[in-house]
């Protein structure tokens, strides 16, 4: 069974602070990976995808990707209060269905 | 726009009454999918098309059908709803499926 971990939260932090996000997976073949936020009742909005190892960052947001550990993280900086959102990570099946395989994401909230 | 278009956004239902919940996208994705959301149990996959007249089954496909007829759509059908189908549907496309998905706006569906 594939799978990807998160933990649930809530992260808690305050505005300004930088919050860090995990996310592990099982499958080692795995070649593409995402962050996606949603907020309560909202549909998930692709924020970050990373595919090699290393770094990627993107205004605020920085992806970081590890495939010898299978972890890749979040980090957002400066948080603010409209951060405060439902983070999910999703990491591409390496089989020929194409099946993203989800995390239950992470709750994160930033406090002013 | 680049956009997935879900339609109903809301929708209440009595048990057995045949509907239809449909989706269209307008970037000429090849890969297109839906999931339900439910809490504490995540983003799970219904149904996914890869192409015109190429469907397959997800991880929950029971009670649902599918199809895909022309390229951007892929309407949802629950031939004879159940209480246990009440969730939170989202549609999602993909171009070839190995980047990240754009998500329609979702439905949240009742059955009573």
């Amino acid at each position: 069974q594939k799978e990807v971990e998160q933990n649930s939260g809530p992260l808690s932090v305050p505005e300004g602070a930088i919050a860090s996000l995990n996310c592990t997976y099982s499958d080692r073949g795995s070649q593409s990976f995402f962050w996606y936020r949603q907020y309560s009742g909202k549909s998930p909005e692709l924020i970050m995808s990373i595919y090699s190892n290393g770094d990627k960052e993107d205004g605020r947001f920085t992806a970081q990707l590890n495939k010898a550990s299978q972890y890749v993280s979040l980090l957002i900086r400066d948080s603010q209060p409209s951060d405060s959102a439902t983070y999910l990570c999703a990491v591409l099946n390496a089989g020929n269905n194409r099946k993203l395989i989800w995390g239950l994401g992470t709750s994160l909230a930033v406090n002013p | 726009e680049a956009q997935v278009t879900q339609n109903p956004r809301y929708l209440i239902t009595v048990t057995g009454k045949k509907l239809t919940v449909t989706c269209s996208q307008n970037m000429n994705h090849e890969y297109m999918s839906w999931y339900r959301q439910d809490p504490g149990l995540g983003l799970r996959q219904i149904y996914y098309s890869m192409n015109v007249e190429v469907t397959d089954k997800g991880d929950v496909p029971e009670g649902y059908k599918v199809s895909r007829k022309e390229k951007r759509n892929f309407p949802l059908i629950l031939e004879s709803p159940s209480p246990n189908q009440t969730s939170l549907y989202f549609c999602a496309s993909s171009s070839r499926g190995v980047y990240g998905y754009t998500f329609g706006s979702g439905t949240r569906l009742t059955v009573v």
